[in-house]
């Protein structure tokens, strides 16, 4: 089992509707939970991040966290084309007592945003 | 702030040679992070840096590839020698503090090994 796992899509959404990403991780121990948008040919760049369950809300964004189920979701209201990219889930785990906080990165779900 | 520097942003070699990407972080961020980013696995860490100190290199594919950090500002990723499966997009990201909070990514070196 992967230790964070996505859909690599493509979601295909029309323009104004709600997009809904996905993202669940393996590691129970997992602190902290961030959304990546990267458009094709650039580097990824950090939209949202939650650390706590229950839902945070950003703009048109909204992170969603449930550890008991270990999954934690992105939604985007009112999706725009200008969304129309690849959305990286990223998990961190404190991996000993030094703190150090291991990263890692879903496949990334591609959103398609129609016109 | 100028953002994380990396160079070259685009290579192309022939198989066996040595390769070198460069990175210059965020100043003031002590954190530094090389990824590799390919169709099939993603992006995946390599190995990351905290003040200057390796302190995991646990995603370092094998002893073809090795990083150095001589200091704050500067780092590279070395690949000698190349073949081409190394193909890929290489990032360098920087944060501040211990671990991994928000990462800023630098543009990335396209690497073609033929």
């Amino acid at each position: 089992q992967k230790e964070v796992e996505q859909n690599s899509g493509p979601l295909s959404v029309p323009e104004g509707a709600i997009a809904s990403l996905n993202c669940t991780y393996s590691d129970r121990g997992s602190q902290s939970f961030f959304w990546y948008r990267q458009y094709s040919g650039k580097s990824p760049e950090l939209i949202m991040f939650i650390y706590s369950n229950g839902d945070k809300e950003d703009g048109r964004f909204t992170a969603q966290l449930n550890k008991a189920s270990q999954y934690v979701s992105l939604l985007i209201r009112d999706s725009q084309p200008s969304d129309s990219a690849t959305y990286l889930c990223a998990v961190n785990l404190i991996m000993n007592s030094g703190g150090y906080q291991k990263v890692t990165f879903g496949i990334g779900t591609k959103l398609q945003v129609i016109p | 702030d100028a953002g994380v520097i990396q160079s070259p942003r685009h290579e192309v070699t022939e198989m066996g040679q040595e390769v070198t990407l460069r990175c210059k972080p965020i100043s003031g961020h002590n954190s530094l992070f090389w990824y590799r980013q390919t169709m099939m696995r993603g992006l995946e860490l390599l190995i990351y840096f905290n003040n200057n100190v390796p302190i995991d290199d646990s995603g370092m594919p094998e002893d073809r590839f090795s990083a150095k950090m001589p200091n704050a500002s500067f780092s590279t990723l070395k690949i000698q020698p190349s073949e081409p499966r190394d193909s890929a997009v290489y990032f360098c990201a920087s944060s501040r503090g211990q671990g991994a909070h928000e990462q800023y990514f630098g543009p990335g070196t396209r690497l073609t090994v033929t």
